[in-house]
């Protein structure tokens, strides 16, 4: 089985200012995939950023990167500069292969405070 | 063109009553998927269909059917809706089988509320 923890149900952050959002995750399987997803309240699903297990370079698009720790099973994602638009819900995610589904942690609702 | 369709986009119904959600990708990908997202907002998976053929059925009840006429399609059908039911339903897809990463490309949800 494999399991997603996200630990901080709301987060804030001042605008401008840089956050990070906490994600744990188990799983026996040495290849996998690692996500986080952002839910504005329009309620669509955007991808925000992608980790391959084997890659050790941690990923980067643009203001938003992670942080992969993968002897401790950890994948943070950092906002840089926050901006309005990042309020929203974020749900980090795990893919494995041949279990051919995603596995999402609870999200943590993050707010930007002008 | 939009990649993942789904409708209606919002569904208010009686309980009892039976609904449908239809849900088109056009990016070539195997695999289709229905999620549900509670009102916690938690999502958890319903099915997945791969080239038409039911892959995941996670403890779904039977009142829940889905349905994949083609690759392409995977529509979903509820029968005698509870006021449990009530949630936004998500479509997704992924390309799975031949250089999959598991990124899922969501539908925009269909809401659900059964009074």
């Amino acid at each position: 089985a494999q399991t997603v923890t996200q630990s901080q149900p709301e987060m804030s952050v001042q605008e401008a200012e840089t956050v990070t959002l906490s994600c744990t995750y188990d799983t026996s399987e040495s290849d996998y995939y690692l996500f986080w997803y952002k839910q504005p309240p329009s309620r669509q699903m955007i991808l925000v950023i992608r980790q391959e297990a084997y890659k050790q370079q941690n990923a980067t698009e643009n203001r938003f990167s992670v942080n992969f720790q993968k002897a401790a099973k950890s994948f943070s994602l950092k906002i840089s500069d926050s901006q309005l638009g990042d309020a929203a819900m974020y749900f980090c995610a795990l893919w494995r292969q041949g279990n051919e589904k995603l596995t999402f942690g609870t999200g943590t609702r993050l707010t930007i405070i002008p | 063109d939009t990649a993942v369709s789904q409708t209606p986009k919002y569904l208010v119904t009686q309980m009892g009553n039976d609904k449908s959600i239809k849900c088109e990708q056009n990016l070539g990908h195997d695999t289709m998927y229905w999620y549900k997202q509670d009102s916690k907002k938690f999502l958890k998976i319903m099915f997945s269909y791969n080239n038409k053929e039911l892959i995941i059925n996670e403890t779904v009840p039977n009142r829940f059917s889905p349905k994949s006429p083609d690759k392409a399609h995977l529509n979903l059908h509820i029968n005698s809706l509870e006021l449990g039911d009530s949630a936004v339903y998500f479509c997704a897809s992924s390309q799975v089988r031949t250089g999959g990463t598991g990124e899922l490309f969501f539908g925009e949800g269909s809401r659900l509320t059964v009074l």
